[in-house]
């Protein structure tokens, strides 16, 4: 079946300005995951939800970033008045079950680049 | 907070050779511990995985042990072949939020035929 999908691939944004990311997760998968991975690091958790609830947001940078799933779905993440600073790989995951341990499987990811 | 140390961060072998990885976790608690493959410009892919309750783990020709006692796990791939490398990071699952991966920071695998 169809992994997960994440759009738009690549973003280009000048600073300030505010951006959306997309995440659908594999059908029927409980949990969503988004981590931010830097090049040459590993994936940095930001936010996750069990079917429409964020359990745990800890992961935030700050509160410019904000992430919702109002269908328990797709996941929208939103960065307010975007710096350079938030350049970086943005990467959605899903399992199957909300037990926490479930594999996890990502998405594409999001190219962000602020200009 | 959970925190996972990786080592070595760039590995060289020989075509056929095995190859080894190791990771080191602080948080006891935690239960779930993935490897992942990531290819140049790819997504990470899930390898293997193991939870707290076994010790040891094999697919074909990787395998990951675990030491609870020690906190630590390691990826062992054996009869290495070109298309093995590649990033790989170890992970553990948060304990306490019961969901999200702390990840280490990789380790660039390089098989040379």
């Amino acid at each position: 079946g169809a992994g997960v999908s994440q759009s738009p691939r690549y973003k280009v944004t000048k600073r300030g300005q505010d951006v959306a990311l997309r995440c659908d997760p594999i059908s029927g998968h409980v949990s969503l995951y988004w981590y931010r991975q830097a090049l040459g690091q590993g994936p940095e958790f930001l936010t996750y939800f069990n079917y429409e609830a964020q359990q745990d947001k800890s992961g935030l940078p700050n509160d410019r970033f904000s992430a919702e799933r109002p269908e328990g779905s797709i996941s929208t993440l939103t960065i307010q008045r975007t710096e350079q600073r938030d350049s970086a790989m943005y990467r959605c995951a899903s399992s199957l079950n909300q037990q926490g341990t479930g594999e996890q499987y990502f998405g594409p990811g999001t190219r962000l680049t602020v200009t | 907070g959970e925190n996972v140390e990786q080592h070595p961060s760039t590995l060289s072998v020989q075509e056929g050779d095995s190859a080894v990885i190791k990771c080191t976790y602080s948080d006891s608690a935690s239960n779930y511990f993935p490897w992942y493959k990531q290819e140049l410009g790819k997504r990470p892919q899930l390898i293997i995985d193991i939870r707290s309750n076994v010790g040891e783990k094999k697919d074909q020709r990787i395998a990951v042990t675990l030491n609870k006692t020690a906190k630590h796990f390691s990826l062992h791939i054996t009869e290495t072949q070109p298309e093995d490398s590649a990033v790989y990071f170890c992970a553990a699952m948060n304990a306490r939020s019961q969901g999200n991966l702390i990840f280490g920071k990789g380790t660039k695998l390089s098989v040379k035929p």
